[in-house]
């Protein structure tokens, strides 16, 4: 398996610009999640799906931001319009969960710079 | 408030010595404790889970604690090497939901 796919996996967009980004998680998974990384808080988590359903979102910062899943083996994160603060590495992870086995597969993250 | 600490400063130790990372939370239930480890550039990656009734966890030359009563997780590296080096964070998990929350990381940097 390829494991978690994510593109693109750098961008730089200019404030006020649409940023969608994309993952693919591992076959299989039924769990799939979005999270959020920078030096000042660390890893947060913004979203997760459950067979395909939003569970919970309160992570999400504000409006600006949204999440689908469409589909088993699809998802995207999207900012609009985006703003510098929102500089950071987007990862998506995803995990099968059975029991209260919760491992989760990371992405390798998009690096994204809104100038 | 909830709150989930890991030493923000990075911890330098020697080649074959053991190091010890700590993971204190306030305010949680924590069903399970996970621990990641994670390389510049790159994503988390999965190392150890210990649950809640469990004292001690072990996987070749790492050890987990879990001690729910001093609410807090202690994690060894034994006989460390430089490919050791590394972020290492803590996660737990609430048995509501799949929901992990993650502690800020310790860096490791083991010197040869």
């Amino acid at each position: 398996d390829a494991g978690v796919i994510q593109s693109p996996r750098h961008e730089v967009t200019e404030m006020g610009q649409e940023v969608t980004l994309r993952c693919k998680p591992i076959s299989g998974h039924n769990s799939l999640f979005w999270y959020r990384q920078t030096m000042m808080r660390g890893l947060e988590l913004l979203i997760y799906f459950n067979n395909n359903v939003p569970i919970d979102d309160s992570g999400m910062p504000e409006d600006r931001f949204s999440a689908k899943m469409p589909n088993a083996s699809f998802s995207t994160l999207k900012i609009q319009p985006s703003e510098p603060r929102d500089s950071a590495v987007y990862f998506c992870a995803s995990s099968q969960t059975s029991g209260s086995k919760n491992e989760q597969f990371f992405g390798p993250g998009t690096r994204l710079t809104v100038l | 408030s909830q709150k989930i600490e890991q030493n923000s400063e990075a911890l330098n130790i020697q080649e074959g010595k053991t190091a010890t990372l700590t993971c204190n939370y306030t305010n949680y239930s924590p069903a399970y404790l996970q621990w990641y480890r994670q390389d510049p550039g790159r994503g988390p990656v999965f190392l150890l889970l210990i649950r809640e009734n469990e004292k001690e966890k072990r996987k070749e030359r790492l050890k987990v604690t879990f001690d729910t009563t001093l609410k807090q997780s202690l994690f060894h590296i034994t006989a460390s090497q430089p490919a050791d080096s590394a972020t290492y964070l803590c996660a737990l998990h609430t048995s509501a939901g799949n929901k992990l929350t993650f502690g800020g990381g310790t860096r490791v940097l083991v010197k040869p």
